[in-house]
């Protein structure tokens, strides 16, 4: 069935660090793919989204690129700050109306 | 606009207990849904509704009732209160629905629930 797939964290940085988290998905079709963000205590903010392959989110210094060939939306950052610190979901829409989510992915970053 | 806001933000009840936790967005959103997140398992969709007078299950329906009456509420019942209830519960809204389009869902600040 529909699944996404992230790495478990929690992911400790220093600042300045580059981050990556790591996300595949087994989808049917040709899903939208999203990484959500949620910060201590707060719901779930879009980060960034992409709707077809090669396409390239971006949003606040993070990136993440649709690879339909390893069905893959890898996130990054080149250099990453305290306040990045969250938790961070990797999603794609399955179905006209749902989201399915990877489990999460803690960031934590030292200054 | 105050977007999408839950109530209450902590609860706690005794098993077999009901209570309703409260959704209400102001942004003319036709598709809503309640999620839970628990610790190593992600968001996990409940229910969802497509518009007023129309609701369908999740993943995870059992032991959750849901109506939608108006196009701006979307409350979650609790039928008889379990321990494995115990979950932070997100609403969420999105403008669109029926198509494959990446419309931005739009969540509450959850609602933290024990069952004790």
């Amino acid at each position: 069935g529909d699944s996404v797939t992230q790495m478990e964290g929690p992911v400790t940085l220093s600042e300045e660090a580059f981050l990556t988290i790591n996300c595949t998905y087994t989808a049917t079709g040709y899903p939208s793919l999203f990484w959500y963000v949620q910060y201590p205590g707060e719901g779930l903010q879009l980060l960034l989204k992409a709707t077809k392959a090669d396409d390239k989110g971006s949003n606040k210094g993070f990136e993440a690129t649709y690879r339909k060939e390893t069905t893959s939306f890898h996130l990054e950052k080149g250099s990453v700050q305290v306040s990045d610190s969250a938790v961070y979901f990797c999603a794609f829409n399955s179905g006209y109306s749902t989201l399915t989510f990877g489990k999460g992915t803690m960031l934590l970053v030292s200054p | 606009n105050a977007g999408v806001t839950q109530t209450p933000k902590f609860q706690v009840l005794k098993t077999g207990q009901s209570m309703t936790l409260q959704c209400a967005q102001d942004m003319n959103h036709e598709y809503m849904s309640w999620y839970r997140q628990d610790p190593g398992m992600g968001l996990r969709l409940i229910h969802y509704s497509v518009g007023a007078g129309i609701t369908d299950q999740g993943e995870v329906p059992n032991g959750y009732n849901v109506s939608r009456s108006t196009t701006e509420d979307f409350p979650l019942r609790l039928l008889s209160a379990a321990p494995s209830q115990t979950s932070v519960y997100f609403c969420a809204t999105r403008k669109g629905w029926g198509q494959p389009l990446p419309d931005t869902q739009y969540f509450g600040p959850g609602t933290r629930l024990t069952v004790l």
